[in-house]
């Protein structure tokens, strides 16, 4: 069974630039996870969906992240004007309901 | 406050020693996970634990709910088990997972 899948792998912008991750979770898995985890820290959720409605995104900067689930598998997750502050790993996860989260490789960002 | 404390922060071992890992969480929980990370690594589960205690191998993983704590113990310490190790905290009444700061563990020849 193949796991969580992101790409890119790397990105790296000058600030100002927009920029899209793609995450396919686990064949089934209802329920999809945004990340950000900052260097030497643990991660931070950003979003979650369950199917294609999104759950929570309290803490996903709306004026510039925005992430979709429009088929309730796939999921992008776009930052419109990158910042500094923003450089970090952005990790997907899934589950099925109320379980065990499995994550993806992440995207590795750098904004310049 | 932090909702997850983890410690210690960082742990040096001599291969072959044991260690003892440590969360508390300062609201109720549904559930808990133990993650192993190595440097610009994803996040590998180590454990999925509601409650009580999981072993696999070297790794025992004790959750007590009721106390909100949770422990991770590696028995006879190898060189690969150095890396980052991260728990999580699934609180009461939501789905997502609130992480600690990792404990950065080094295991020496």
């Amino acid at each position: 069974e193949a796991g969580v899948t992101q790409s890119p792998r790397y990105a790296v912008l000058q600030e100002g630039q927009a920029v899209s991750f793609w995450c396919d979770p686990i064949s089934g898995h209802d329920t999809l996870y945004w990340y950000q985890q900052p260097r030497d820290q643990g991660p931070q959720l950003l979003v979650y969906f369950r199917d294609e409605a999104v759950i929570d995104n309290s803490q996903l900067p709306s004026d510039r992240f925005s992430a979709v689930r429009p088929k309730g598998t796939n999921s992008t997750l776009k930052i419109q004007s990158a910042k500094q502050g923003d450089t970090a790993t952005y990790l997907c996860a899934s589950s099925l309901g109320v379980a065990e989260q499995f994550f993806g490789p992440g995207t590795r960002l750098t904004v310049l | 406050g932090q909702q997850v404390q983890q410690s210690p922060t960082s742990l040096v071992l001599q291969e072959g020693e044991n260690a003892e890992l440590q969360c508390n969480f300062s609201t109720s929980l549904n559930s808990m996970q133990w993650f192993y990370q190595r440097p610009g690594g994803s996040l590998i589960s180590v454990f999925y634990n509601p409650s009580g205690t999981k072993q696999s191998g070297r790794l025992t993983s004790t959750t007590v709910i009721k106390e909100r704590r949770s422990s991770l113990h590696i028995s006879s310490s190898q060189i690969t088990d150095s890396g980052t190790y991260l728990c999580a905290m699934e609180p009461s009444g939501s789905w997502q997972l609130i992480f600690g700061s990792g404990t950065q563990l080094t295991v020496m020849p």
